[in-house]
């Protein structure tokens, strides 16, 4: 399965500001995906990040606030925007397919403050 | 929407015990899988079941996709200290060669008996 390496690992950022994410793949996948996972709760999908087209997010997230970019079969970053405490969770990529199954990153911890 | 339904939500174990959970919906899904997410960590595929009945293991761990496509239940043999952890289920149901996306259980954390 897919190698997933994730950067960075953890943050810390003043309410207000922005932080970007990066997701990068040791092969080519079609299928890359964001979720973002809130304090001792489940994953939730933010959206699928598509290659050479904008995202498709899924309901309660907008572009505005969660811009993502695709530029290759191998790359995709997140960027959590204006920040604000409630958007302290880990956010996760993910990649894979129903044949393959879905490899998860290690996922960065992002504390606002 | 689709919710899946994870019990227990948490549970102790002892060394050797076995341990059983399960996830059920409302709504039927044609793949179940099951992770299991060490602190500081993403989730890590454990086991990934694509038809109705399907029993499948991976070392002591046992799933099954139920015959309803509804349900499904992860088995945890003979338990060890590193199986601690917490366990998540997922769904997806795919249609008309579109890939659905995975939909998420509330988890079920296993810890050790103090």
């Amino acid at each position: 399965s897919a190698v997933i390496s994730q950067k960075p690992s953890r943050d810390i950022c003043q309410r207000g500001t922005s932080l970007t994410i990066q997701c990068q793949v040791d092969s080519q996948v079609t299928m890359m995906f964001w979720y973002r996972q809130q304090p001792g709760q489940s994953l939730t999908l933010i959206a699928t990040a598509n290659q050479g087209s904008e995202a498709t997010y899924e309901s309660g997230f907008v572009i505005d606030k969660f811009p993502i970019s695709r530029p290759n079969l191998t790359f995709s970053t997140l960027t959590v925007s204006n920040m604000s405490p409630e958007d302290s969770s880990i956010y996760l990529c993910s990649v894979g397919t129903r044949r393959d199954g879905y490899t998860f990153g290690s996922g960065t911890r992002l504390t606002v403050v | 929407g689709q919710q899946l339904n994870q019990s227990p939500q948490s549970m102790f174990i002892q060394e050797g015990e076995d341990v059983s959970m399960n996830c059920t919906s409302s709504s039927i899904f044609n793949t179940w899988l099951w992770y299991k997410q060490d602190p500081g960590e993403g989730p890590v595929l454990l086991i990934a079941l694509y038809k109705a009945g399907e029993l499948t293991s991976n070392g002591r761990l046992t799933a099954q996709f139920g015959i309803t496509r509804k349900d499904s239940f992860l088995n945890i043999s003979a338990s060890i200290p590193s199986d601690v952890g917490i366990y998540f289920c997922a769904g997806q149901l795919n249609y008309g060669g579109s890939q659905g996306n995975l939909i998420f259980g509330k988890g079920t954390k296993l810890s050790v008996k103090p």
